[in-house]
């Protein structure tokens, strides 16, 4: 079962480049986010959305963008990354929540970004 | 807003002791979840239990309880007989159903187990 899948696992820039953060998953949840994780700071929501075609700001948003073009996908990009942004990023989704789901949060493995 | 407090950076305890993690929100929302996480040394998130704002009984799932008192808006993880395997970050989370969906979580509390 892959779940959820991001990659790169490790990423190194300088500041002012450009990367994409890439995440898929495959049990169909309408559901998807993106939080970064700082020490002391617990997980920050950036971006999530809830469906196809649908996205929100969350907390922390600014550097960051997002889109859905399908349900499985939900990329996330730095348009000129800045050393502010060095963290480690998760993607997560979720089924809407219901009778038989409590719509829990489903995470992929993390990705770590430095940024010199 | 939505808010979650997690108001015990660190604590130490005692295998095989009880352990009770707090963790308070604030919502306007009268539809919301409450979970929590934990997150071991090797980084991945692990979904623990769930309470739902409408649910009468606390939820309970193994060694792992909620404590869920919704007038005082708090929803504090109780571990009973703490494992050396418990040590670990965990993070409370809500979710308001009917706003707008969005899953927001607090700074979390480090919990060490101690032989």
């Amino acid at each position: 079962n892959a779940g959820v899948t991001q990659t790169p696992k490790f990423q190194v820039l300088k500041t002012g480049q450009s990367m994409t953060l890439q995440c898929a998953q495959d049990m169909n949840h309408e559901y998807m986010s993106w939080y970064r994780q700082d020490p002391g700071m617990g997980l920050r929501l950036i971006h999530y959305s809830v469906g196809a075609g649908i996205t929100d700001q969350g907390e922390v948003p600014n550097g960051y963008n997002v889109s859905r073009s399908t349900t499985e996908d939900f990329p996330l990009r730095l348009l000129s990354a800045a050393p502010s942004q060095t963290s480690v990023y998760f993607c997560a989704s979720s089924p809407i929540p219901g009778t038989q789901a409590a719509g829990e949060l489903f995470f992929g493995e993390g990705s770590r970004l430095t940024v010199l | 807003a939505q808010k979650i407090t997690q108001t015990q950076p660190g604590m130490f305890v005692q295998e095989k002791e009880a352990v009770t993690l707090d963790c308070t929100y604030d919502t306007s929302d009268p539809s919301y979840g409450l979970f929590w996480y934990k997150q071991p040394s090797s980084g991945e998130m692990i979904f623990l239990i769930y309470q739902g704002s409408y649910d009468q009984q606390n939820a309970t799932e193994g060694r792992y309880s909620l404590n869920f008192q919704k007038a005082r808006k708090s929803a504090n993880l109780v571990i009973s007989a703490s494992q050396l395997g418990d040590s670990a970050m965990y993070f409370c989370a809500m979710r308001d159903m009917n706003r707008d969906d969005k899953i927001i979580f607090g700074k979390g509390t480090r919990l060490h187990i101690l032989p």
